[in-house]
């Protein structure tokens, strides 16, 4: 079946400007997760959704950093006022995973390539 | 707090010789630890994870990943490396005392990149 899928796979932006990026799950998956994966920084948890529980938003870096999910599929991560800091490779994930059962395994997407200048 | 360490940036080995990425972790209560793999421009590839049972955990394209509670270590190994294998590989953590503050957060390590030469 289809893995997880993110749009755009690059998105060059001027610096100041609102940026939207958006992940489509697997199919049935109730957690969503975003990651940020900067050079030589590892990745970085920045919000997770399971089901309609609130989500866990402990890893957003800053309020201008947001995120939904509608209908217990789609996301979208918006980052507003864009910062050359910002610039990174943006991951999404999603799994089987429910409310406190910890042992499945995240699928991530390809990932989209931001570059603000 | 949950943390994870991968003790080399990169590791080089000799095609057909066995390759060990080293992993070490600190969580409050019981882990479950996982393997990822990140081929060039690709997204990160599930290769194996530790839950309970056997501290010997076998997973895709031949590698497996060895618990050691005692070291607090989970090294990923392959006893035979392809030049194929050559990635950033990942550890990752979820504690499973933080889970219901914490969720299905995963904590992951820096990475290393492995470089396997024919």
């Amino acid at each position: 079946g289809a893995g997880v899928s993110q749009s755009p796979s690059n998105k060059v932006t001027e610096k100041g400007k609102d940026v939207e990026l958006r992940c489509d799950p697997i199919s049935g998956h109730t957690a969503l997760y975003w990651y940020r994966q900067s050079l030589g920084q590892g990745l970085e948890f920045l919000i997770y959704f399971q089901g309609n529980s609130a989500p866990d938003k402990s890893g957003l870096p800053s309020d201008r950093f947001s995120a939904e999910r509608t209908g217990g599929s789609v996301s979208t991560l918006t980052i507003q006022r864009t910062q050359q800091e910002d610039s990174a490779v943006y991951l999404c994930a999603s799994s089987l995973t429910r409310l406190a059962e910890g042992s499945n395994e995240q699928f991530f997407g390809p990932g989209t390539r931001l570059t603000v200048l | 707090a949950q943390s994870v360490a991968q003790p080399e940036d990169q590791v080089n080995v000799a095609e057909g010789n066995p390759l060990t990425v080293k992993c070490t972790y600190s969580v409050s209560g019981n882990p479950y630890l996982f393997w990822y793999v990140q081929y060039p421009n690709r997204g990160l590839q599930f290769l194996l994870k530790y839950i309970t049972g056997d501290n010997l955990v076998k997973g895709s394209y031949g590698f497996e990943a060895e618990f050691n509670k005692s070291q607090t270590s989970f090294h990923l190994k392959k006893p035979s490396a392809l030049v194929s294998d050559s990635a950033l590989y990942f550890c990752a953590v979820r504690d499973m005392h933080e889970i219901y503050n914490q969720g299905g957060k995963l904590i992951f390590g820096q990475g290393t990149e492995l470089s396997v030469k024919p």
